[in-house]
């Protein structure tokens, strides 16, 4: 398996526009996570998905920003519209969902960054 | 709510010491703790995963060890190589009421130096 594949690897954009990331997890893996990366924040948690369902989007900013996976092998993360406080870098992962003992597998990342 | 910290946030060591790295969190109601490397500009790359009922896991030169009713994690490098400079960091589940989510430290940023 190729991994998680996030595209594009890079995106620079102007404050607001609609942004649109998006991520193909591994394939058999029902658990999907987007984190956003910042220095002055780390790794935090936007939102997660079983089985293509929204199990907690509590670390979803604001309604500006918003998810969706219409299939197992598929997701987005969109913005709109963008502000430069939203660049960072957005990860995309997976990991098998059951049994919860398993490793989860990230993408190379999305930097964004909005001017 | 989990809190994970890692010490140092930075670290400069000269190449062939042996290191460690510490993580802690505030709940111990976790399920698996993982440790990842983050290269600049890269995506995460999983180390070591050790479970809640494991005292430690070993994989080559790393050897990660949990301490559950402690909160804390240490991931042991032997003999450290410039090629080990990057970014350590560490996560933690909890248990299945709590999701399957990581919550991630901050990071040691470790730098080998010839």
């Amino acid at each position: 398996d190729a991994g998680v594949i996030q595209s594009p690897r890079h995106e620079v954009t102007e404050m607001g526009q609609e942004v649109t990331l998006r991520c193909k997890p591994i394939s058999g893996h029902n658990s999907l996570f987007w984190y956003r990366q910042t220095m002055m924040r780390g790794l935090e948690l936007l939102i997660y998905f079983n089985n293509n369902v929204p199990i907690d989007d509590s670390g979803m900013p604001e309604d500006r920003f918003s998810a969706k996976m219409p299939n197992a092998s598929f997701s987005t993360l969109k913005i709109q519209p963008s502000e430069p406080r939203d660049s960072a870098v957005y990860f995309c992962a997976s990991n098998p969902g059951q049994p919860m003992n398993t490793e989860a597998f990230f993408g190379q990342g999305t930097r964004l960054t909005v001017v | 709510k989990q809190e994970v910290t890692q010490i140092p946030a930075a670290l400069s060591v000269p190449e062939g010491e042996n290191l460690v790295l510490n993580c802690s969190f505030t709940d111990s109601a976790i399920y698996n703790l993982q440790w990842f490397r983050q290269d600049p500009g890269k995506g995460l790359t999983s180390l070591l995963l050790i479970q809640s009922s494991q005292r430690e896991q070993t994989s080559g030169r790393l050897n990660a060890s949990l301490d559950k009713s402690s909160g804390r994690s240490t991931l042991y490098i032997a003999a450290s190589q410039p090629g080990d400079s990057a970014t350590y960091l560490c996560a933690v589940r909890r248990t299945a009421g709590g999701g399957n989510k990581l919550t991630f430290g901050t990071g040691t940023q470790l730098k080998v130096e010839l």
